[in-house]
């Protein structure tokens, strides 16, 4: 399985941009990058996920390296609400394309 | 709202016994779902998949007697923990892909939380 590097935790300011990295230098060609984040007592909820471009939606931007061996997902004003653990994986290829969870990153927003 | 549900959020037992729990698609079809386990202050860990119409396919080290997955439908995937041990408690979700192959999201249901007493 392909693995992904996160840090174990950051911290943020409350309205300031966070920033995320994720290393993944044993990625395939054909595996998406997929961003998951958990709040406490509940299932993980879907972020973002990209192949190649940069992608933009309403929650978050992910920017993907050029060889594609790391990425940064980008939250631009953070909330309090935003305080979880950020998942960055790699979706399997295959019929499956189960995701495998690495340990993810603490993210602690401070107001 | 929510496009996976699970049933019971939270379910308490007596060590020995079996708890059945359910995993729901609310608007979409899954021939797939994925059932994860977490221990507190860790990751999810993959047990095994779920395939409507066939036998689960379970995750190296997953006692595929011990946690029973039953695809019935393309709505519903349940999960049963036989015989169950006070370390068998432990917050289990399920999830399923909407749309298709690897670049489809995944929805995760709220999770249930299971205590052997």
């Amino acid at each position: 399985d392909a693995k992904t590097t996160q840090p174990n935790s950051m911290e943020s300011n409350e309205e300031e941009p966070v920033h995320l990295p994720c290393n993944h230098s044993t990625i395939s060609g054909t595996d998406y990058i997929h961003w998951y984040r958990q709040l406490p007592s509940q299932g993980p909820e879907y972020v973002i996920h990209g192949l190649t471009s940069n992608v933009n939606n309403r929650m978050a931007s992910l920017a993907i390296a050029e060889d594609r061996k790391s990425s940064t997902l980008i939250l631009h004003r953070a909330t309090l609400r935003d305080a979880a653990v950020y998942y960055c994986i790699l979706r399997e290829s295959g019929n499956t394309g189960k995701l495998i969870f690495g340990q993810g990153t603490t993210l602690q927003v401070k107001p | 709202g929510a496009v996976v549900s699970q049933h019971p959020s939270r379910v308490i037992c007596k060590s020995g016994t079996s708890v059945k729990i359910e995993c729901r698609s609310l608007d979409f079809q899954a021939t797939t779902m994925f059932w994860y386990r977490q221990f507190p202050k860790q990751s999810l860990m993959l047990m095994a998949t779920s395939n409507e119409g066939s036998k689960a396919t379970y995750e190296q080290g997953v006692e595929k007697d011990k946690f029973l997955i039953n695809h019935a439908s393309l709505t519903l995937s349940t999960l049963t923990v036989t015989s169950a041990h006070p370390e068998d408690s432990s917050f289990y979700i399920c999830s399923a892909p909407r749309g298709g192959g690897r670049a489809g999201e995944l929805f995760f249901g709220e999770g249930s939380r299971l205590t052997v007493l």
